[in-house]
């Protein structure tokens, strides 16, 4: 049972787009997290967010925590050939283990 | 700064044959450790994971086993490989009581 889910998983746009990234799901979670990660190397922390409704922002990256904590969203503005990778997103259950979404592969064409 | 290490980088193993990964964390203490194993651009699975020396917790029931030898360095084993072993692994760390982790650079593994 995929406890979280990404959509879309699949994602290819030219170069000044803008696009969302979405993280759903029926579970609760104390804190969500967004990764990204390049071929061959190891997911990268993004941000953590934790309160309901919470927002914030990374330079051209927007990220919000659903007021129930189920789901959030990562909004990318104006995207460049740089924001190329897959996106993660993962919650936090107990005993501090990490549940991960399937990812987003993101494509920026120039 | 905390930096946390694998090894090898990318290793290809013939099917039936032994498995150690190793991974090592410097600049903290008493980290929780956690291995992962990613299928071809997907999301991670989570094998294991530890929160002090001795102690592993084990998610999926398979033919891997991990261990814990010290405090800042964890294992990833096996006693004969099957094809399905292959895939990319990685080894992560989090203070104890937090959340975030931090991944190493993983180990491309394919079994022949």
């Amino acid at each position: 049972t995929q406890l979280l889910e990404q959509s879309p998983q699949f994602l290819s746009i030219q170069e000044g787009e803008n696009l969302t990234v979405y993280c759903n799901s029926s579970s609760v979670f104390s804190s969500l997290q967004w990764y990204r990660q390049e071929p061959g190397e190891g997911p990268v922390l993004l941000v953590t967010v934790v309160t309901g409704g919470e927002v914030k922002k990374l330079k051209r990256l927007t990220f919000q925590f659903g007021d129930a904590r189920k789901d959030s969203s990562l909004h990318i503005t104006a995207a460049q050939p740089g924001d190329t990778g897959l996106y993660l997103c993962a919650g936090a259950k107990g005993a501090q283990k990490l549940v991960f979404g399937q990812g987003t592969r993101l494509t920026i064409n120039p | 700064s905390q930096t946390i290490h694998q090894w090898p980088a990318t290793l290809v193993q013939p099917v039936g044959s032994p498995l150690s990964l190793e991974c090592t964390v410097e600049g903290t203490s008493n980290p929780n450790l956690y291995w992962y194993r990613q299928a071809a651009g997907r999301g991670l699975q989570l094998l294991f994971y530890s929160v002090g020396i001795g102690q592993i917790s084990s998610e999926v029931p398979q033919n891997l086993s991990a261990s814990r030898p010290q405090d800042r360095q964890f294992i990833l084993s096996s006693k004969k490989l099957l094809l399905s072993d292959s895939g990319f692994y990685l080894c992560a760390w989090s203070r104890d009581g937090n959340y975030e982790q931090y991944f190493g650079p993983g180990t491309r593994l394919t079994v022949t």
